[in-house]
């Protein structure tokens, strides 16, 4: 199993990244698919989620980016994405993409994308 | 809702055990058994050791064990070795939309 996730950067307050995360070595298409990032030097925080096509789709996220960033899955090309708008200095952080078929538990992780939001 | 509380540093000898600490709420730690507890390495992505508060995922050493007791979960480190030096997180469900939420990290250092 595999998570490469892409898309980070340098980016000035107040604009817009996609993080991508494509996924190999297992049913895509049935995982629940996290984003959790970890600021430099802190500790680790859930970000937000995609259910699978069956359960519909849904996205739940945690309040510090609730409305600004969306998480979407695209099951034929096998990726989850993070669209991140209206970033703020405190967004500064590696995002890792991450599932595990245990609940809330995350047994496979992605080696992460920095981010970085600076003028 | 706030993340878990941890002790910000925990050590022990080679040989020895250290347990961890994680205290939740009624909102979380205290109404599921849905812990988990990561360990990571300097540079390296958070590796899962125990889920649904006392289960290993295969090829995690039995020298790692989990356990909770109301709001608050513990991790214990029996045998402690030089590679078990790293930053620990525990994790818990905290609901059907806030998923879940994190303790702040341990830092255990074998002495």
């Amino acid at each position: 199993m595999q998570l490469v996730e892409s898309g980070g950067g340098l980016v000035e307050p107040g604009g817009s990244l996609r993080l991508s995360c494509a996924a190999s070595g297992f049913t895509f298409s049935d995982a629940w698919m996290s984003w959790v990032r970890q600021a430099p030097g802190k500790g680790l925080e859930w970000v937000g989620r995609v259910k699978p096509k069956s359960y519909g789709e849904t996205t739940d996220y945690a309040a510090a980016v609730n409305g600004r960033f969306f998480v979407s899955r695209d099951d034929s090309m096998n990726t989850v994405f993070l669209q991140m708008n209206s970033l703020r200095a405190d967004d500064t952080a590696l995002y890792y993409c991450a599932t595990g078929q245990m609940v809330a538990a995350f047994e496979h992780w992605g080696q992460g994308a920095l981010v970085t939001v600076s003028s | 809702q706030s993340a878990l509380t941890q002790p910000p540093s925990a050590s022990g000898s080679p040989g020895q055990s250290v347990t961890i600490s994680c205290t939740g709420t009624s909102n979380d730690v205290g109404v599921y058994d849905y812990v988990s507890w990561y360990q990571q390495h300097p540079g390296k992505a958070p590796k899962l050791m125990i889920y649904e508060v006392t289960k290993r995922p295969s090829g995690v050493p039995d020298r790692f064990s989990g356990s909770k007791f109301g709001d608050t979960a513990s991790l214990t480190v029996s045998g402690l070795q030089a590679e078990d030096e790293a930053d620990y997180y525990c994790s818990s469900y905290g609901g059907s939309s806030i998923f879940v939420v994190f303790g702040g990290g341990t830092k255990l250092t074998v002495l």
